[in-house]
């Protein structure tokens, strides 16, 4: 089993959609978490990181469920612009970032 | 600033060749890692150093090794390529304190033939 597992996708949405991606992780131990963006087999880039109460930027919000071990990522009112792969990672105890296998998103006009 | 730099960006290479690829970065983080992206894994965590001196295995590290002389340079090497080595390697490094992101390089493209 994978340490961090994302649905593949692909999620096709309309302009305007609200879309929900979920991450589960199998280190209990994990202390911090994050979402990435990556375009097009770029660099992935820093999203937003996950706090235990939750957090939300602009419109996206995350949330992290330690009991449960998994947390997510919610999109509002999506743009096209949003149409990319979203990356869900841990970083487990002794500093290793470890990745999920991303999510992609294309958001259709 | 120029933050991570990887050198080469693409690379052929013939099975059996050796190669290192160059990763640096100027922001003195700690923490610098390599991975590697095929279609559908995501990026899968090759090798870590959490500092000068100090590497780690991460989930894929056969075939790869590393280094950490300095703090700034973290290049990886592949002894004797495989075709299965073909993939896109990325370098990435943080400050390494809880909750730091990481900065990643763009990418260097190999191709094993």
């Amino acid at each position: 089993r994978k340490e961090v597992e994302q649905d593949p996708g692909p999620f096709n949405v309309p302009e305007g959609a609200t879309v929900a991606f979920n991450c589960t992780y199998s280190n209990s131990a994990s202390q911090s978490f994050f979402w990435y963006r990556q375009d097009c087999r770029k660099e992935p880039k820093l999203l937003m990181s996950v706090y235990s109460s939750g957090n939300e930027d602009g419109r996206f919000t995350a949330q992290l469920n330690r009991a449960s071990q998994y947390i997510s990522l919610l999109i509002r009112d999506s743009k096209l612009s949003d149409s990319a792969t979203y990356l869900c990672v841990v970083n487990n105890q002794g500093g290793k970032l470890i990745f999920g296998q991303g999510t992609e998103l294309s958001v259709k006009p | 600033n120029a933050g991570v730099t990887q050198t080469p960006k693409f690379q052929v290479l013939k099975t059996g060749q050796s190669m290192t690829l160059q990763c640096a970065q100027d922001m003195n983080h700690e923490y610098m890692s390599w991975y590697r992206q095929d279609p559908g894994m995501g990026l899968r965590l090759i090798h870590y150093s959490v500092g000068a001196g100090i590497t780690d295995q991460g989930e894929v590290p056969n075939g790869y090794n590393v280094s950490r002389s300095t703090t700034e340079d973290f290049p990886l090497r592949l002894l004797s390529a495989a075709p299965s080595q073909t993939s896109v390697y990325f370098c990435a490094s943080s400050p390494g304190y809880q909750n730091s992101p990481l900065h990643f390089g763009n990418g260097t493209r190999l191709t094993v033939t």
